[in-house]
């Protein structure tokens, strides 16, 4: 099945500042999806992006598909952004379901 | 809207007893359903799918059946914990069912299970 890497595997950020977090997948993808899961374990989907580019407020994503991987970008961080954040990939195949990268844990610290 | 309902939010039981944990989505019909467990700082990992009422998919063969009694609801259940069973598990919903997957996914808040 499809692999699912992403990096780095955890990040510190002093609030105020910006990041890139990558996800990287092994096959052609018609399904890509980022969510945060904050500290309580609530996770949220954050885009639905298996190409091009979406934002929404600080966050924006930007999925290149014939290169085989996505990208999220948090501008401007807050404490609020702490968490861990997944990328989860589907291939072409006809019943093929979302596989979970290990995730990115994020610390914004005050 | 959409809302997703799962209970409780923390459970704690003995090895050997039974299980059942439910989830219930709002406001959507012919949702696709999943039940997914997450591991103490590891990511998620599927175990069931349902595509209709009666319909179950399961990813990974273990000690947990799931049923689906009503178009809506979705159950997790075993007859007799392991202490191996221990985790986080999230029930999710994507908006249309009928075997579509192609669909933003949706969690609810998860239950916290502790097998002692």
């Amino acid at each position: 099945g499809i692999q699912v890497e992403q990096s780095p595997p955890d990040l510190i950020l002093q609030e105020g500042a910006n990041s890139t977090l990558r996800c990287n997948f092994s096959d052609s993808v018609n399904n890509l999806q980022w969510f945060h899961q904050n500290p309580w374990g609530q996770l949220i989907n954050l885009f639905y992006i298996p190409s091009g580019t979406k934002q929404n407020g600080r966050l924006s994503a930007t999925t290149v598909a014939t290169e085989r991987y996505s990208l999220l970008y948090i501008s401007s961080s807050q404490t609020t952004d702490s968490g861990v954040y997944f990328c989860a990939a589907a291939d072409t195949g006809a019943n093929s379901k979302l596989t979970f990268g290990k995730g990115i844990t994020l610390s914004v610290r005050p | 809207s959409q809302t997703i309902h799962q209970w409780p939010a923390t459970l704690v039981q003995p090895v050997g007893s039974p299980l059942s944990l439910e989830c219930t989505v709002e406001g959507t019909s012919n949702p696709n359903l999943y039940w997914y467990r997450q591991a103490a700082g590891r990511g998620l990992q599927l175990l069931f799918y349902s595509v209709g009422i009666g319909q179950i998919s399961s990813e990974v063969p273990q000690n947990l059946s799931a049923s689906r009694p009503q178009d809506r609801q979705f159950i997790l259940s075993s007859k007799k914990l392991l202490l191996s069973d221990s985790g986080f598990y999230l029930c999710a919903w994507t908006q249309y069912g009928r075997g579509r997957t192609n669909e933003k996914l949706f969690f609810g808040s998860g239950t916290q299970l502790s097998v002692l």
